[in-house]
Protein backbone atom coordinates (compact mmCIF):
# COMPACT_ATOMS: atom_id res chain seq x y z
CA UNK A 1 0.00 0.00 0.00
CA UNK A 2 1.49 3.27 -0.71
CA UNK A 3 1.64 6.06 2.37
CA UNK A 4 -0.24 8.99 0.32
CA UNK A 5 -3.12 7.38 -2.01
CA UNK A 6 -5.55 10.16 -4.19
CA UNK A 7 -7.81 8.99 -7.06
CA UNK A 8 -5.59 9.20 -10.41
CA UNK A 9 -9.38 10.39 -11.85
CA UNK A 10 -9.36 12.51 -14.15
CA UNK A 11 -12.29 14.32 -13.12
CA UNK A 12 -13.82 15.85 -15.63
CA UNK A 13 -15.99 18.95 -14.71
CA UNK A 14 -17.68 21.94 -16.34
CA UNK A 15 -16.45 25.70 -16.26
CA UNK A 16 -18.21 26.77 -12.75
CA UNK A 17 -18.15 23.34 -11.32
CA UNK A 18 -17.23 22.62 -7.91
CA UNK A 19 -14.98 19.74 -7.51
CA UNK A 20 -13.21 17.56 -4.69
CA UNK A 21 -10.11 15.71 -3.83
CA UNK A 22 -9.28 13.36 -1.27
CA UNK A 23 -6.20 11.90 -0.13
CA UNK A 24 -5.33 9.35 2.49
CA UNK A 25 -1.93 9.01 4.44
CA UNK A 26 -1.28 5.99 6.22
CA UNK A 27 1.60 7.10 8.70
CA UNK A 28 -0.04 8.61 11.50
CA UNK A 29 3.63 10.70 12.47
CA UNK A 30 3.32 12.64 9.51
CA UNK A 31 2.97 16.10 10.51
CA UNK A 32 2.80 18.98 7.94
CA UNK A 33 0.45 18.47 4.90
CA UNK A 34 -0.03 20.34 1.51
CA UNK A 35 -1.34 20.23 -2.34
CA UNK A 36 0.86 21.27 -4.79
CA UNK A 37 0.07 21.50 -8.80
CA UNK A 38 1.37 20.13 -11.35
CA UNK A 39 0.85 21.12 -15.33
CA UNK A 40 1.54 19.12 -17.63
CA UNK A 41 5.27 18.22 -18.13
CA UNK A 42 6.32 21.37 -15.96
CA UNK A 43 7.36 21.27 -12.26
CA UNK A 44 5.11 20.79 -9.32
CA UNK A 45 3.91 24.41 -7.53
CA UNK A 46 3.21 24.53 -4.31
CA UNK A 47 -0.79 25.48 -4.14
CA UNK A 48 -1.03 25.73 -0.38
CA UNK A 49 -0.59 23.93 2.91
CA UNK A 50 -3.35 22.37 4.67
CA UNK A 51 -3.89 22.99 8.54
CA UNK A 52 -5.84 20.99 11.20
CA UNK A 53 -8.04 24.37 11.52
CA UNK A 54 -8.89 24.25 7.74
CA UNK A 55 -8.15 26.82 5.34
CA UNK A 56 -9.36 29.13 2.50
CA UNK A 57 -7.24 30.71 -0.13
CA UNK A 58 -9.88 32.22 -2.60
CA UNK A 59 -11.68 29.56 -4.23
CA UNK A 60 -9.80 26.74 -3.09
CA UNK A 61 -10.41 24.99 0.31
CA UNK A 62 -8.45 22.17 1.99
CA UNK A 63 -9.26 20.06 5.35
CA UNK A 64 -7.18 17.68 7.36
CA UNK A 65 -8.72 15.21 9.43
CA UNK A 66 -5.79 13.60 11.59
CA UNK A 67 -7.80 11.16 13.45
CA UNK A 68 -8.69 9.50 10.12
CA UNK A 69 -5.76 10.26 7.94
CA UNK A 70 -7.45 12.09 5.29
CA UNK A 71 -7.00 15.13 3.25
CA UNK A 72 -9.15 17.07 1.08
CA UNK A 73 -8.99 19.65 -1.68
CA UNK A 74 -12.69 21.82 -2.88
CA UNK A 75 -12.29 24.08 -5.75
CA UNK A 76 -15.24 25.64 -6.33
CA UNK A 77 -15.78 27.99 -9.35
CA UNK A 78 -13.77 25.93 -11.45
CA UNK A 79 -11.79 28.25 -14.30
CA UNK A 80 -10.49 26.61 -17.69
CA UNK A 81 -6.94 27.32 -15.96
CA UNK A 82 -7.65 25.01 -12.87
CA UNK A 83 -7.00 22.08 -15.19
CA UNK A 84 -3.97 20.54 -13.78
CA UNK A 85 -2.53 17.42 -12.05
CA UNK A 86 -3.01 17.86 -8.20
CA UNK A 87 -0.81 16.38 -5.88
CA UNK A 88 -1.35 15.51 -2.25
CA UNK A 89 2.07 15.91 -0.41
CA UNK A 90 2.94 14.61 3.17
CA UNK A 91 5.85 15.20 5.13
CA UNK A 92 6.42 12.65 7.79
CA UNK A 93 7.60 13.99 11.18
CA UNK A 94 8.84 17.51 9.54
CA UNK A 95 12.02 16.11 8.18
CA UNK A 96 12.03 17.63 4.98
CA UNK A 97 11.38 14.49 2.95
CA UNK A 98 8.48 14.98 1.35
CA UNK A 99 6.16 12.38 0.06
CA UNK A 100 3.55 12.23 -2.95
CA UNK A 101 0.87 11.00 -3.72
CA UNK A 102 0.52 9.98 -7.41
CA UNK A 103 -1.99 13.30 -8.19
CA UNK A 104 -5.27 13.66 -9.47
CA UNK A 105 -5.70 14.65 -12.93
CA UNK A 106 -8.59 17.72 -13.53
CA UNK A 107 -10.13 18.52 -16.78
CA UNK A 108 -11.93 21.42 -16.97
CA UNK A 109 -14.32 21.96 -20.11
CA UNK A 110 -15.81 24.88 -21.66
CA UNK B 1 14.58 37.20 -7.54
CA UNK B 2 15.88 34.06 -9.56
CA UNK B 3 13.97 30.88 -8.86
CA UNK B 4 15.04 27.56 -8.54
CA UNK B 5 17.11 26.61 -12.07
CA UNK B 6 18.37 23.07 -13.32
CA UNK B 7 20.63 22.00 -16.22
CA UNK B 8 20.16 20.43 -18.47
CA UNK B 9 16.93 20.51 -19.75
CA UNK B 10 16.68 16.92 -21.34
CA UNK B 11 19.36 14.50 -21.59
CA UNK B 12 19.52 11.34 -23.63
CA UNK B 13 21.77 8.80 -22.78
CA UNK B 14 22.63 5.12 -23.20
CA UNK B 15 22.72 2.41 -20.84
CA UNK B 16 25.87 2.02 -18.42
CA UNK B 17 26.81 5.63 -18.91
CA UNK B 18 27.06 8.11 -16.55
CA UNK B 19 24.85 11.52 -15.68
CA UNK B 20 25.45 14.40 -13.77
CA UNK B 21 22.36 16.91 -13.07
CA UNK B 22 22.68 20.68 -11.98
CA UNK B 23 20.63 22.72 -9.54
CA UNK B 24 21.32 26.19 -8.28
CA UNK B 25 18.72 26.89 -5.41
CA UNK B 26 16.51 29.86 -5.25
CA UNK B 27 17.40 33.44 -4.14
CA UNK B 28 17.90 33.04 0.00
CA UNK B 29 17.91 28.94 0.09
CA UNK B 30 20.71 26.62 1.77
CA UNK B 31 19.22 23.02 1.45
CA UNK B 32 18.57 21.25 -1.71
CA UNK B 33 16.49 18.22 -2.45
CA UNK B 34 15.67 15.97 -5.27
CA UNK B 35 13.35 13.75 -6.43
CA UNK B 36 12.64 11.66 -9.42
CA UNK B 37 9.04 11.82 -11.31
CA UNK B 38 8.13 8.66 -13.62
CA UNK B 39 5.70 9.00 -15.78
CA UNK B 40 2.13 9.04 -14.17
CA UNK B 41 3.44 8.88 -10.74
CA UNK B 42 3.82 11.90 -8.04
CA UNK B 43 7.71 12.83 -7.64
CA UNK B 44 9.87 10.03 -5.46
CA UNK B 45 12.25 11.44 -3.05
CA UNK B 46 15.98 10.58 -3.60
CA UNK B 47 17.96 12.50 -0.75
CA UNK B 48 18.56 15.91 0.47
CA UNK B 49 21.54 17.73 0.92
CA UNK B 50 21.86 20.37 3.63
CA UNK B 51 25.55 22.06 4.79
CA UNK B 52 27.50 20.62 2.14
CA UNK B 53 26.11 17.04 3.89
CA UNK B 54 23.47 14.37 2.69
CA UNK B 55 20.97 14.58 5.49
CA UNK B 56 18.26 12.64 3.77
CA UNK B 57 18.01 9.37 1.66
CA UNK B 58 15.07 7.73 0.26
CA UNK B 59 14.84 4.40 -1.11
CA UNK B 60 17.43 4.22 -3.97
CA UNK B 61 20.18 2.88 -4.39
CA UNK B 62 23.99 3.98 -4.50
CA UNK B 63 23.96 4.39 -8.20
CA UNK B 64 21.93 7.67 -6.89
CA UNK B 65 24.87 10.64 -5.30
CA UNK B 66 24.90 13.84 -5.08
CA UNK B 67 26.62 16.76 -4.17
CA UNK B 68 26.46 20.38 -2.37
CA UNK B 69 28.77 22.93 -2.99
CA UNK B 70 29.44 25.89 -0.32
CA UNK B 71 27.28 28.17 -2.69
CA UNK B 72 24.38 25.57 -2.16
CA UNK B 73 24.25 24.23 -5.69
CA UNK B 74 23.85 20.80 -6.06
CA UNK B 75 24.62 18.13 -8.26
CA UNK B 76 23.38 14.46 -8.88
CA UNK B 77 25.15 11.97 -10.34
CA UNK B 78 23.55 8.85 -11.88
CA UNK B 79 25.99 5.71 -12.32
CA UNK B 80 25.37 2.64 -14.57
CA UNK B 81 22.20 3.86 -16.02
CA UNK B 82 19.30 1.85 -16.83
CA UNK B 83 16.55 2.26 -18.90
CA UNK B 84 14.28 2.59 -15.63
CA UNK B 85 16.18 5.39 -15.07
CA UNK B 86 14.48 7.29 -17.45
CA UNK B 87 12.32 10.14 -15.70
CA UNK B 88 11.86 13.83 -14.87
CA UNK B 89 14.56 14.46 -12.11
CA UNK B 90 13.32 17.67 -9.91
CA UNK B 91 15.37 19.70 -7.39
CA UNK B 92 13.41 21.55 -5.06
CA UNK B 93 15.44 24.57 -2.55
CA UNK B 94 13.89 25.32 0.78
CA UNK B 95 15.54 27.15 3.80
CA UNK B 96 16.89 25.03 6.12
CA UNK B 97 16.12 21.69 5.63
CA UNK B 98 12.44 21.70 6.99
CA UNK B 99 10.80 25.08 5.40
CA UNK B 100 8.84 24.87 2.03
CA UNK B 101 9.80 23.28 -0.64
CA UNK B 102 9.85 24.91 -4.09
CA UNK B 103 10.52 23.33 -7.10
CA UNK B 104 13.20 23.66 -10.54
CA UNK B 105 11.61 23.30 -13.76
CA UNK B 106 13.23 19.47 -14.23
CA UNK B 107 15.85 17.58 -15.92
CA UNK B 108 13.67 14.93 -18.45
CA UNK B 109 16.68 12.24 -18.81
CA UNK B 110 15.69 9.59 -21.35
CA UNK B 111 17.95 6.58 -21.00
CA UNK B 112 18.30 4.07 -24.35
Amino acid sequence: RKEVEQDPGPFNVPEGATVAFNCTYSNSASQSFFWYRQDCRKEPKLLMSVYSSGNEDGRFTAQLNRASQYISLLIRDSKLSDSATYLCVVNRGNTGKLIFGQGTTLQVKP
Amino acid sequence: DAGVTQSPTHLIKTRGQQVTLRCSPKSGHDTVSWYQQALGQGPQFIFQYYEEEERQRGNFPDRFSGHQFPNYSSELNVNALLLGDSALYLCASSLADRGLQYFGPGTRLTVT
